[in-house]
């Protein structure tokens, strides 16, 4: 079936540690992006990519970082400069922004600090 | 002023009533807008979205866009308990156009 899998569910993370979560799709999805959900708040953007090879900072980039060698694959690092990275983190794909197409979600995965 | 604002709520109405959840957006330019249901602990699913001015329905959703006012709202009919969730409008277009934009999102209790 077609859809977005990210993985692991659950994350925990240790002091000083870098952590990467997975986020592929097989929609044939050009646009991919992650975003952070505290307890109560709303969405907020990460990272996103448009295209394989290219990709652009959201409104809380600092302490993350991102790759996109494959159209399929988004792993966001969640680096040891993150202080407070305890959070749920969804990744999404779509087609790119500018045809005015929604975007698909994953099922998220929660980050904790042991 | 918050590119795109929502009612935090919580909005409780009765079981069978109707659901009014609003949202306001800044930039003119906007496009596309989107309602996503988000249940507690789990990620937003698509219900809705609406490109052009008027009403969409969609079974028990409606969704409503006034691009003069900047406004676009869901309405949803004869609410159920399972309808208890975040509600998050979301927009694309305008100088924002290579990403969507997410409001806060609206919390709805349907009470039995």
């Amino acid at each position: 079936d077609g859809g977005i899998t990210q993985s692991p569910k659950y994350l925990f993370r240790k002091e000083g540690q870098n952590v990467t979560l997975s986020c592929e799709q097989n929609l044939n999805h050009d646009a991919m992006y992650w975003y952070r959900q505290d307890p109560g708040q709303g969405l907020r953007l990460i990272y996103y990519s448009q295209i394989v090879n290219d990709f652009q900072k959201g409104d809380i980039a600092e302490g993350y970082s991102v790759s996109r060698e494959k159209k399929e694959s988004f792993p966001l690092t969640v680096t040891s400069a993150q202080k407070n990275p305890t959070a749920f983190y969804l990744c999404a794909s779509g087609r790119p922004a500018g045809l005015n197409q929604p975007q698909h979600f994953g099922d998220g995965t929660r980050l904790s600090i042991l | 002023q918050k590119e795109v604002e929502q009612n935090s709520g919580p909005l409780s109405v009765p079981e069978g009533a109707i659901a009014s959840l609003n949202c306001t957006y800044s930039d003119r330019g906007s496009q596309s807008f989107f309602w996503y249901r988000q249940y507690s602990g789990k990620s937003p699913e698509l219900i809705m979205f609406i490109y052009s001015n008027g009403d969409k329905e969609d079974g028990r959703f409606t969704a409503q866009l006034n691009k003069a006012s900047q406004y676009v709202s869901l309405l949803i009919r004869d609410s159920q308990p399972s309808d208890s969730a975040t509600y998050l409008c979301a927009v694309i277009g305008g100088t924002s156009y290579d990403k969507v934009i997410f409001g806060p999102g609206t919390s709805l209790s349907v009470i039995p």
